[in-house]
């Protein structure tokens, strides 16, 4: 079967650095999308990672490892405003996204 | 603001009533998607459309039933629901299908069955 796996909830203090990590097994692969939810909106994308290695994009950072089916995304110099859920995606061989439960990530002053 | 939006944004309804969730994208896109979002779980695949066709069922019960009248609107029509059908109902677009593209997300809809 296939199968996204992140942690529920992370708690971290604002001006740190926090990593959420996601491995996955799928039917095929063709990417890994990372998602911010804030409580009550909508999911909007953050990043896109298809071949292995390290994306950054300001403060976020995405690093994927398809050989060990893993990825992760970094937060540097937590704000506040980075409490959100973060999704987990994984593209699979028919282009149909799987997704994780989501972490829950609670910023601390 | 994605370029999706959603009405309502909150629906309560009871087990014997008909309502219809509307769902509206603004960027050109050729795909959109249902999905139902419960607490704690992953994001569940309910219908995607392609150009007004819909491709992808995943075994939704009878009670939901989609529309896509053209390629900006997607409706879900809601019947004889049940308690565990309360979820937020998320809509999403893309540019299309059979590419890895990014999907725009609507803000949801609440919905309580009671």
């Amino acid at each position: 079967g296939q199968n996204i796996d992140q942690p529920t909830e992370m708690t971290a203090t604002e001006g740190a650095i926090v990593q959420i990590n996601c491995t996955y097994q799928t039917s095929g692969f063709n990417g890994l999308f990372w998602y911010q939810q804030h409580a009550g909106e909508a999911p909007t994308f953050l990043s896109y990672n298809v071949l292995d290695g390290l994306e950054e994009k300001g403060r976020f950072s995405s690093f994927l490892s398809r050989s060990k089916g893993y990825s992760y995304l970094l937060l540097k110099e937590l704000q506040m405003k980075d409490s959100a859920s973060y999704l987990c995606a994984v593209m699979d061989s028919n282009y149909q996204l799987i997704w994780g439960a989501g972490t829950k990530l609670i910023i601390k002053p | 603001e994605t370029g999706v939006t959603q009405t309502p944004r909150h629906l309560v309804m009871g087990m014997t009533n008909k309502k219809s969730l509307k769902c509206e994208q603004h960027l050109g896109h050729n795909a959109m998607y249902w999905y139902k979002q419960s607490a704690k779980k992953p994001l569940e695949l309910m219908f995607v459309y392609s150009l007004e066709e819909r491709v992808e069922n995943n075994s939704v019960p009878s009670r939901f039933s989609p529309e896509c009248p053209n390629s900006s609107h997607l409706f879900l029509h809601l019947h004889t629901l049940q308690p565990e059908d309360s979820a937020l109902y998320l809509c999403a677009s893309s540019r299309g299908l059979g590419e890895a593209y990014e999907q725009y997300f609507g803000p949801g809809t609440r919905l309580t069955v009671t």
